[in-house]
């Protein structure tokens, strides 16, 4: 079985102050693990992945994510919000062991507030 | 972005009605999930099929059918619709060899 837990459902920052959003999962093997994010009224849009290799992933929109085997988490940062950041924010975690079709179980998501 | 549509985009029914949700895509991706969003929930995964006509559940299933009876269509059904099933639903597409899953612009579904 695999969860994603997000510490913290609501977030507010101040424009040009670290983002910091807290991702811990919990996965029997080896996992992919996920951010996307998602804009009011719109779809997912995926912005970073750690799938194999380097454990500090880089994304779109200055986001980045390492992932901490001991810790089990997959946190994510940027250095310096922006208005625009102001989304909901979802991290997913997937098995790479076969027979799991890729099977997204998200966390209950993390709203981004920055504030001017 | 991926050629994933989705309609109605919405729709707001009473109870005990059928509704069908259609999924379009045309990337031609063997993967197609069905998720609901609700506040507090986060995205939870209800159907997803890994081929046409092979599908199968996932955590939240209950009073939902899919089918796939071709690669770019993938329709989810609530047979009888209930007010716990007032939700926004996102259907998502993954290719053979990929890890990521491309979402589409989601359904409003409202019973009444």
């Amino acid at each position: 079985a695999q969860s994603v837990t997000q510490l913290g459902s609501h977030v507010s920052v101040s424009e040009g102050a670290l983002v910091l959003l807290r991702c811990n999962y919990s996965s029997s093997v080896p996992p992919y693990l996920f951010w996307y994010v998602q804009y009011p009224n719109q779809g997912l849009q995926l912005l970073l992945k750690y799938t194999t290799g380097a454990t500090l992933v880089k994304g779109i929109n200055g986001f980045e994510a390492e992932f901490k085997k001991s810790e089990t988490s997959f946190h994510l940062t940027k250095p310096s919000a922006h208005m625009s950041d102001a989304a909901e924010y979802f991290c997913a975690v997937t098995r790479i062991s076969g027979g799991s079709n890729y099977k997204l179980t998200f966390g209950k998501g993390t709203l981004l507030t920055v504030n001017p | 972005d991926a050629g994933i549509t989705q309609s109605p985009r919405h729709k707001v029914t009473e109870t005990g009605t059928p509704v069908t949700l259609r999924c379009h895509q045309t990337e031609n991706h063997r993967y197609m999930y069905w998720y609901r969003q609700d506040p507090g929930h986060g995205l939870r995964l209800i159907h997803y099929s890994y081929g046409v006509k092979d599908t199968d559940k996932g955590e939240v299933s209950d009073g939902y059918s899919v089918s796939r009876s071709k690669t770019e269509d993938f329709l989810l059904t609530l047979e009888s619709a209930t007010s716990s099933q007032t939700s926004v639903y996102f259907c998502a597409i993954k290719n053979t060899g990929d890890n990521e899953q491309f979402f589409g612009p989601g359904t409003r579904l409202t019973v009444l």
